[in-house]
């Protein structure tokens, strides 16, 4: 059963990165029908997707955040990253890994890290 | 960005109530559309996709309906454990786009 574990550092100071890594555990992460993304909410707030990778590299990414982030991939470890530049308090939030399912019969996230939460504060 | 307008933002309904949850996008997206259901404290779980599709392994009194802008999350008989925030998710494009959630609460 596939599964995917966040871990980086809980509390991050204003106007540095953000890194967090996600370990992906009982799959491969060069499937050809699997996206692997990265979904922020902040407390008390709603879900917000900041970008998805593909095992080959190619990224898509939220164009809010498109100028701060970077997705990168690991397969030679079953991990991909991300970095999120130049943070603010606005930042924090809960930070989710998933695997996002793409195929002929849809594309959805289909499983979850449990999520880390973010702190950004000095 | 394809906005996703979710609604109502919150509901409170009685044990055995039909639920229903709209999305609509603010463009043709045709089927390309999640339902996905937050417990507190939980990460989010898929329970529609390609807007009629159940998850395998969810309950069948959850279903989803639409196409093209609008589109429906039915709960035909709400159950206790169903306390959550549903969030519509368009995958028509990308970037992906979340409603912005409903939250339901058991009366």
């Amino acid at each position: 059963q596939l599964q995917l574990q966040e871990s980086g550092p809980g509390l991050v100071m204003p106007s540095e990165t953000l890194s967090l890594t996600c370990t992906v555990s009982g799959g491969s992460i060069s499937s050809s029908t699997s996206y692997w993304g990265w979904i922020r909410q902040p407390p008390g707030k709603g879900l917000e997707w900041i970008g998805n990778i593909f095992y080959s590299g190619s990224t898509y990414y939220n164009s809010s955040l498109k100028s701060r982030v970077t997705i990168s991939v690991d397969t030679s470890k079953n991990q991909f990253s991300l970095k999120l530049g130049s943070v603010t308090a606005a930042d924090t939030a809960v930070y989710y890994c998933a695997r996002f399912h793409s195929n002929y019969d849809g594309e959805y996230f289909h499983q979850w890290g449990q999520g880390t939460l973010v702190t950004v504060s000095s | 960005a394809i906005q996703m307008t979710q609604s109502p933002s919150s509901l409170s309904a009685s044990v055995g109530d039909r639920v229903t949850i709209t999305c609509r996008a603010s463009q043709g997206i045709r089927n390309d559309l999640g339902w996905y259901q937050q417990k507190p404290g939980k990460a989010p779980k898929i329970l529609i996709y390609a807007a009629s599709s159940l998850q395998s392994g969810v309950p069948s009194r959850f279903s989803g309906s639409g196409s093209g802008t609008d589109f429906t999350l039915t709960i035909s008989s709400l159950q206790p454990e169903d306390l959550a925030t549903y969030y519509c998710l368009q995958d028509y494009n990308f970037p992906l786009t979340f409603g912005g959630g409903t939250k339901v609460e058991i009366k």
